[in-house]
């Protein structure tokens, strides 16, 4: 099982560079996530998609860009990196229940900026 | 104050013991996250809970919504379950968003 897929799982970046993290869930979720980890501090929201064709911005959407390209996919696009963007970023998706509303978390991609 | 607090924030033990995580948070929720982080970095959601207690295996989650509180205990700890562990609450009536605790970091030693 897949589950959630993020790519790519390193990668290092000279200030002013672009760059995008791709994320697949194939479990049918509607709602996905991007978030990022930096030490001392919380996993923070940077954009959501609550279903396909909507996003929005969370916590720290500075900075960054999203695409809910279908169903399956979401990824964040940094258009001009700068070095507080270095960070591990996690993609999630859930579906939106009460019941069924457990998290599935992408293995992380660890960025780097120069 | 941060909406969602976690204690303690790092904790050690031994093999064997018994150990106890707390989280309290200050918003209204529909849904509370416990969730694992080993070293390395994946993160594992373990539960899911809007009311009372669930079990899965060693592990019991807890939460009373009346007092803003959850607790995560695990049963005779083993070194493999050296992770950080992570509270998360879904604001009630929200779809999109998480206010994630900042974790507390367990070692067991053996």
């Amino acid at each position: 099982n897949a589950g959630v897929t993020q790519t790519p799982k390193f990668q290092v970046l000279k200030t002013g560079q672009s760059m995008t993290l791709q994320c697949a869930q194939d479990m049918n979720h509607n709602s996905m996530y991007w978030y990022r980890q930096d030490p001392g501090m919380g996993l923070r929201l940077i954009y959501y998609s609550a279903s396909e064709g909507t996003t929005d911005k969370g916590e720290v959407p500075n900075g960054y860009n999203v695409s809910r390209l279908n169903k399956r996919e979401f990824s964040l696009r940094l258009e001009s990196a700068a070095p507080s963007q270095t960070s591990v970023y996690f993609c999630a998706s859930s579906e939106w229940d009460l019941q069924a509303g457990e998290l599935f978390f992408g293995e992380g991609s660890r960025l780097t900026v120069l | 104050k941060n909406e969602v607090e976690q204690s303690p924030q790092n904790l050690t033990a031994q093999e064997g013991e018994f150990i106890t995580i707390n989280c309290s948070y200050s918003v209204g929720i529909s849904a509370l996250h416990w969730l694992q982080q080993h070293p390395g970095g994946g993160i594992v959601s373990l539960f899911m809970l809007s009311s009372g207690k669930k079990k899965h295996g060693r592990l019991i989650a807890t939460i009373n919504i009346q007092e803003k509180h959850s607790s995560l205990h695990i049963t005779a700890s083993h070194p493999r379950d050296s992770a950080v562990y992570i509270c998360a609450v879904r604001r009630g009536g929200s779809q999109g968003n998480l206010i994630f605790g900042k974790g507390t970091k367990l070692s067991v030693k053996p």
